[in-house]
């Protein structure tokens, strides 16, 4: 069966220092995986996506995430926190079986606080 | 601008009434899905819907129904059948075949 565990479901850094949200993976088949932030009572915007190319993936903000799949790991990371990244964060995976369309599995969020 | 919109933005019913959500996108989207936020809990879907006049359950369909007429509509029913149905509803959409999703901005329902 296919999963997506955050392992963390509260994170709090003080600004400036450094940013790990955790995500780790299950899944008999070569995954997609993404994460998404969400600002309180917003929609839930793409950060970054891994998609079967280069395993270090940059996205938007400044976080990226590498893809190791020994680990079946997705950890996302920023060198130095800021006050706006306050948010939650959702580690996803899309699963392609037999060529039917893979629905989004999503992990139960990480709430990242920044304290000043 | 390119982009998913919900309507409206907070909703309130009383117990025992319908409610219906609105969610349009202009992206020229075939798939569009519904999911359910609670909090801890992730998202979970509820209907999807890859091309026009067709849709399947989601995980949690119980209490919920939804309606495909227009490749940019993809409105949303709660019944009075949903036992819990105070939730934040995202409403999203992706290319046919597509990996990842656009999100919209989400409704906030609360029964009252």
């Amino acid at each position: 069966a296919q999963s997506v565990t955050q392992l963390d479901s509260h994170v709090s850094v003080s600004e400036g220092t450094p940013v790990l949200l955790r995500c780790n993976y299950s899944s008999s088949y070569s995954p997609s995986l993404f994460w998404y932030v969400q600002h309180p009572n917003k929609g839930l915007q793409l950060l970054l996506k891994y998609t079967s190319a280069a395993t270090l993936v940059k996205g938007i903000n400044g976080f990226e995430a590498e893809f190791k799949k020994s680990e079946t790991s997705f950890h996302l990371t920023k060198p130095s926190a800021h006050m706006s990244d306050a948010a939650e964060y959702f580690c996803v995976v899309s699963f392609r079986e037999g060529g039917s369309q893979g629905n989004l599995i999503f992990g139960k969020g990480t709430k990242l606080s920044v304290k000043p | 601008d390119g982009g998913i919109t919900q309507s409206p933005k907070y909703l309130f019913r009383k117990e025992g009434q319908n409610v219906t959500l609105s969610c349009e996108q202009n992206l020229n989207h075939d798939a569009m899905y519904w999911y359910r936020q609670d909090p801890g809990q992730g998202l979970r879907l509820i209907y999807y819907s890859q091309i026009v006049n067709d849709f399947q359950k989601g995980d949690i369909a119980e209490g919920y129904s939804v309606s495909r007429e227009k490749k940019e509509s993809f409105p949303l029913t709660v019944t009075s059948a949903q036992k819990n149905p105070t939730a934040f509803y995202l409403c999203a959409s992706s290319t046919k075949g597509g990996l990842w999703q656009f999100f919209g901005p989400g409704t906030r329902l609360t029964v009252l």
